[in-house]
């Protein structure tokens, strides 16, 4: 398994400000993941961050958006900026070991109001 | 047609109770399935893979049928702590997780 520890758990932000959530990860892992998980619905990867290279986006999401770093190969961070109320939902981040099963992070509950 | 479809739920069965989940998908290029839990305001967690010829663990037994596109979860002797989402999810063949495809989850509830 893995042990990921993601900060912050949950935060309350006015509109038009970014926040910034911490992952980190208790061993070194290639990929690190980004997911969004809205009310009622399943989860969405974000984005895929790789040490020394640019995030990889999905489809709908856009970095100037959700800017993302990787650091190092146990760290990253996922910025969700100029924030609006329809960005209010859960963020994780996540992990493999290289057997398709994926460790998430406690996750951040977000509120924008 | 969605990718993964769940029933939503809520199941509320009662202790002791046997509860089935089935989840259909529509790529038929997935070839690896999984069943997740998720505690509520908690992570997913991975509960079990789905093997072709089925598997089981303990109270919990995972089915999947190709021709149909469906998977399925059985509990057997629901217990309190069972309550929780139950995450269908697939991966298309030699995909890595990270194309991970979520269905939204069916709820159960156990009561007493």
């Amino acid at each position: 398994s893995a042990v990921i520890s993601q900060k912050p758990s949950r935060d309350i932000c006015q509109r038009g400000t970014s926040l910034t959530i911490q992952c980190q990860v208790d061993s070194q892992v290639t990929m690190m993941f980004w997911y969004r998980q809205q009310p009622g619905q399943s989860l969405t990867l974000i984005a895929t961050a790789n040490q020394g290279s640019e995030a990889t986006y999905e489809s709908g999401f856009v970095i100037d958006k959700f800017p993302i770093s990787r650091p190092n190969l146990t760290f990253s961070t996922l910025t969700v900026s100029n924030m609006s109320p329809e960005d209010s939902s859960i963020y994780l981040c996540s992990v493999d070991r290289g057997r398709l099963e994926a460790f998430f992070g406690q996750g951040t509950r977000l509120t924008v109001v | 047609r969605k990718e993964v479809e769940q029933d939503p739920g809520p199941f509320n069965v009662p202790e002791g109770a046997t509860v089935a989940f089935n989840c259909t998908y529509s790529n038929s290029a997935s070839q690896s399935f999984f069943w997740y839990r998720q505690d509520c305001r908690k992570e997913p967690k991975l509960l079990m893979s789905v093997y072709s010829s089925g598997n089981e663990d303990g109270r919990f037994t995972a089915q999947l049928n190709r021709a149909s596109q469906y998977i399925s979860l059985l509990i057997r002797d629901s217990k309190l702590s069972d309550s929780a989402t139950y995450l269908c999810v697939v991966l298309p063949s030699g995909a890595g997780s990270y194309q991970l495809t979520f269905g939204k989850g069916t709820k159960l509830s156990v009561i007493p």
